[in-house]
């Protein structure tokens, strides 16, 4: 069964709108991690924000925040006012089982951010 | 600088042969790993290791070997035995066993002759 759901089509963005980026998650463990991962056209894959179960508030940043609905399992990035650089894939993953988990990560299939000018 | 490094960036293999895809990290991270990427999908894991001389199958693990000798190190070979074996390979790094993020090196694209 797929943990990582991101099923938007590609979005094109008006530079300096807010964009967001939808993400749900399966998981039985009440201790799990989230995070999203930008990938330019060029390949390599940057982290940009980390979001932990257990957190009360939702990760920020810099221009990247995390909108963490729970009991929902979603954990939706918004990125504020998009620049051009913002065009890529955005990768949603996530790391379940605590400390004494396998220390691995499932990713999602991604979002394409175009952000024209 | 720290980072991670993959080599080549490039590489091409002919029918029935093995190939070895390089990951280098100078970051002193315990963990290493190897993912694939085809087009227009997400990332799936090979092959991870979370201490020297020790290595574990993730996903797809069939056609592909990897060693983990030094602590800097994982190679991952391609084998004659991997049918499609074209796509994107990323390494990736982190430390410890919480939540870190995973750092990533910039990919090998392998294609077939």
């Amino acid at each position: 069964a797929q943990k990582i759901t991101q099923t938007q089509p590609g979005m094109f963005v008006q530079e300096k709108e807010a964009v967001t980026l939808d993400c749900t998650y399966d998981t039985s463990d009440q201790s799990y991690g989230l995070f999203w991962y930008k990938q330019p056209s060029s390949g390599e894959m940057i982290f940009l924000i980390y979001q932990g179960s257990y957190d009360e508030q939702n990760a920020t940043e810099g221009r990247y925040s995390l909108n963490f609905q729970k009991a929902r399992k979603s954990a939706n990035l918004v990125i504020s006012a998009s620049q051009l650089g913002d065009s890529a894939m955005y990768f949603c993953a996530m790391r379940e089982g605590g400390r004494r988990g396998n220390n691995r990560l499932a990713f999602g299939k991604g979002n394409q951010v175009v952000v024209i000018p | 600088d720290g980072g991670i490094t993959q080599s080549p960036k490039y590489l091409f293999r002919k029918e029935g042969q093995n190939v070895t895809l390089s990951c280098e990290q100078n970051l002193n991270h315990d963990a290493m790993y190897w993912y694939r990427q085809d087009p227009g999908q997400g990332l799936r894991l090979i092959y991870y290791s979370q201490i020297v001389n020790d290595f574990q199958k993730g996903d797809i693990a069939e056609g592909y070997s990897v060693s983990r000798e030094k602590k800097e190190s994982f190679p991952l070979t391609v084998t004659s035995a991997q049918k499609n074996p074209t796509a994107f390979y990323l390494c990736a790094s982190k430390t410890g066993q919480g939540y870190q993020p995973q750092h990533f090196g910039d990919g090998t694209r392998l294609s077939i002759l």
